[in-house]
């Protein structure tokens, strides 16, 4: 059971490329999220899915897409890099009601150029 | 979602318990207060939740005051490993959207 995966561990990318990260989760969970955590701030949601098929914005979405490609994989594509989007990001899982207990990844933490 | 108010830094011994402060004044009836903590390096983990009666849980326990305004998360013997930031959360329903304030930064002292 290895709970919530993310690949890569560590990326840097030159302005202006494109990348995806990957997440999955093997808890059988409806609901995926990406956060992006800035030095010293909290996590601040970028999208989520409550189920297979849908997503919606988080508070900071622009300059990102995301796929939910089945109930397990949830990506999130900077399709053009900026240093602005330098950041750990990191991807949990977990089910609309309360407790809200959402499991996380170990993170990716992103260095744009 | 009530907005939360926590000390920036907290600093405890090792083996002595931690009380860790969460202001929440504008708090409703129906928002739930979650603590979540996340240890260097690595993503956040949930550590407990509450509605108004007092919590306990194999990690820590959750006090809860009257008026629900407050709540203090505590550490009954602080551990080097509890070194972390702790993120207090307070609302009822909005999809499992978390969102984190600056959390208080906790350092244990052996």
């Amino acid at each position: 059971n290895a709970g919530v995966t993310q690949t890569p561990k560590f990326q840097v990318l030159k302005t202006g490329q494109s990348m995806t990260l990957q997440c999955a989760q093997d808890m059988n969970h409806n609901s995926m999220y990406w956060y992006r955590q800035d030095p010293g701030m909290g996590l601040r949601l970028i999208y989520y899915s409550a189920s297979e098929g849908t997503t919606d914005k988080g508070e900071v979405p622009n300059g990102y897409n995301v796929s939910r490609l089945n109930k397990r994989e949830f990506s999130l594509r900077l399709e053009s890099a900026a240093p602005s989007q330098t950041s750990v990001y990191f991807c949990a899982s977990g089910e609309d009601r309360t407790p809200y207990e959402q499991y996380f990844g170990p993170g990716t933490r992103l260095t744009v150029t | 979602d009530a907005k939360t108010t926590q000390p920036n830094s907290m600093e405890s011994n090792e083996e002595e318990p931690v009380h860790l402060p969460c202001n929440h004044s504008t708090i409703s009836g129906t928002d739930y207060i979650h603590w979540y903590r996340q240890l260097p390096s690595q993503g956040p983990e949930y550590v407990i939740h509450g509605l108004t009666s007092n919590v306990n849980n194999r990690m820590a326990s959750l006090a809860i005051a009257e008026d629900r305004k407050s709540s203090t998360l505590i550490l009954h013997r602080a551990t080097l490993r509890d070194a972390a930031v702790y993120y207090c959360i307070a609302f009822y329903n909005q999809g499992g959207k978390l969102i984190f304030g600056q959390g208080t930064e906790l350092s244990v002292k052996p």
